[in-house]
């Protein structure tokens, strides 16, 4: 089944703990992103990857770390997370080829909190 | 400036009805792409419709219809015969030239019996 699939779905941390979210996915696509959701704001770009060995900061890109050393995983760290980063995290996927009305592909998230 | 501006928090409606959820952009570029998702209380981000700048017709998936007015810059949703399932979050997000996908703040719909 194509599927982004990101893990752990919920987390609980301390503030200063590095933790790391994994995103994978299966479609072969190209570009790769993070999100994250707070209430009142939508969803705001953190980090996106055109491809592999290439990533780019989104909006808010602060306090964040990615890498994508393979065209499936896109990995979200947090060195030394704050409780500003409590939210709900996805990641998600496209083919970055024609036709661009390609939709983004989207993980199930990650609601992290940080205490 | 809001690039995509949803100005409504909340909507009811009955079931069996239609309705629909505003959505405008901002945008100077003559190529862009809108989308509408949708976000069940489960979480997950469901995609809905698409409509790209140069498409003339409106767009439509089923029970989903985009009512696109290029002048106006709106993109609303218009979903006919409401079921309880269509209770959610929806969210309208644009693609410009740029890579990036921009999202609305989103409308929380409520369908009633």
């Amino acid at each position: 089944e194509a599927q982004v699939t990101q893990n752990p779905r919920y987390l609980i941390t301390v503030t200063g703990k590095k933790l790391t979210v994994t995103c994978s996915q299966n479609m072969n696509h190209e570009y790769m992103s993070w999100y994250r959701q707070d209430p009142g704001l939508g969803l705001r770009q953190i980090y996106y990857s055109m491809n592999v060995e290439v990533t780019d900061k989104g909006d808010v890109p602060e306090g964040y770390k990615v890498s994508r050393k393979e065209k499936r995983n896109f990995p979200l760290i947090l060195e030394s997370p704050s409780p500003n980063q409590t939210s709900l995290y996805f990641c998600a996927s496209r083919i970055d080829s024609p036709p661009y009305n390609s939709p983004l592909h989207f993980g199930n998230g990650t609601r992290l909190t940080v205490t | 400036a809001q690039k995509i501006t949803q100005t409504q928090p909340g909507m009811f409606v009955q079931e069996k009805e239609a309705v629909t959820l505003d959505c405008t952009y901002d945008t100077s570029d003559q190529s862009y792409g809108l989308f509408w998702y949708k976000q069940p209380s489960s979480g997950e981000m469901i995609f809905l419709i698409y409509q790209g700048s140069y498409d003339e017709q409106n767009a439509t998936e089923g029970r989903y219809s985009l009512n696109f007015q290029k002048a106006r810059k709106s993109a609303n949703l218009v979903i006919s015969a409401s079921q309880l399932g269509d209770s959610a979050m929806y969210f309208c997000a644009m693609r410009e030239d740029t890579d990036k996908l921009i999202f609305g703040t989103g409308t929380r719909l409520q369908v009633f019996p």
